[in-house]
């Protein structure tokens, strides 16, 4: 069971590229969590999602943020035009429902420069 | 008012001694309660769940949930340098929904 995928481990952009997030969740959990976790802060909620549905957006700013999870390959969370304030270690979670806690995967660094 | 509150710590406690580390959280409705270990430069790590009142119990570690109080607690027995780590405290409303984190106790266990 290879756990949660996350990639890339590290990311950089300059201001106003594009940074894509990929999160494959672990064998036989369907549900997927991303967060985001800025330094000396703890984990804050961004989005929840199933297979080709958003369940909760609640946690995601609503300009330049997206995520989708379809039907094949992994869940990806989008920044478009990304700025400084965005650079923090994104975490995607998944779990079975209602069973156990979440899995985390190994997280991506973003670093906007 | 957070939904999950835990003291930032840092909380220091020689090797051997147990570290009691605490949250307290603001929906009554809660249903689920996790304890998770993150290590600097690290993802969290899930290390105990508990769903009901009372203890339980795995190994060094010890959950204790009173939910007239609206408390958790996370107890770690002869404690280890290798515990040293940010404890965060989880809450769940719904079974499917979001977690609630809190902010993490910083622990360091003195040699």
């Amino acid at each position: 069971n290879a756990g949660v995928m996350q990639n890339p481990r590290h990311l950089v952009r300059r201001r106003g590229q594009e940074a894509r997030l990929r999160c494959s969740p672990m064998k036989g959990h369907s549900h997927v969590y991303w967060y985001r976790q800025l330094p000396e802060e703890g984990l804050k909620f961004m989005v929840y999602l199933q297979k080709e549905n958003i369940i909760d957006e609640s946690g995601m700013p609503k300009e330049r943020f997206s995520a989708e999870f379809p039907k094949e390959g992994p869940s990806i969370l989008r920044i478009q035009q990304v700025v400084r304030g965005d650079s923090a270690a994104y975490f995607c979670a998944s779990s079975r429902l209602g069973v156990d806690g979440y899995t985390f995967g190994s997280g991506t660094r973003l670093t906007v420069v | 008012q957070k939904e999950v509150e835990q003291n930032s710590g840092p909380l220091s406690v020689p090797e051997g001694a147990i570290a009691s580390l605490n949250c307290t959280y603001s929906d009554r409705g809660s249903q689920s309660f996790f304890w998770y270990r993150q290590y600097s430069g690290k993802s969290p790590e899930l290390i105990m769940s508990i769903y009901s009142n009372g203890d339980k119990e795995d190994g060094r570690f010890t959950a204790q949930l009173n939910k007239a109080s609206q408390y958790v607690s996370l107890l770690i027995r002869d404690s280890q340098p290798s515990d040293s780590a940010t404890y965060l405290c989880a809450v769940n409303r719904n079974t499917g929904n979001q977690f609630y984190f809190g902010t993490g106790t910083s622990l360091t266990v003195i040699p």
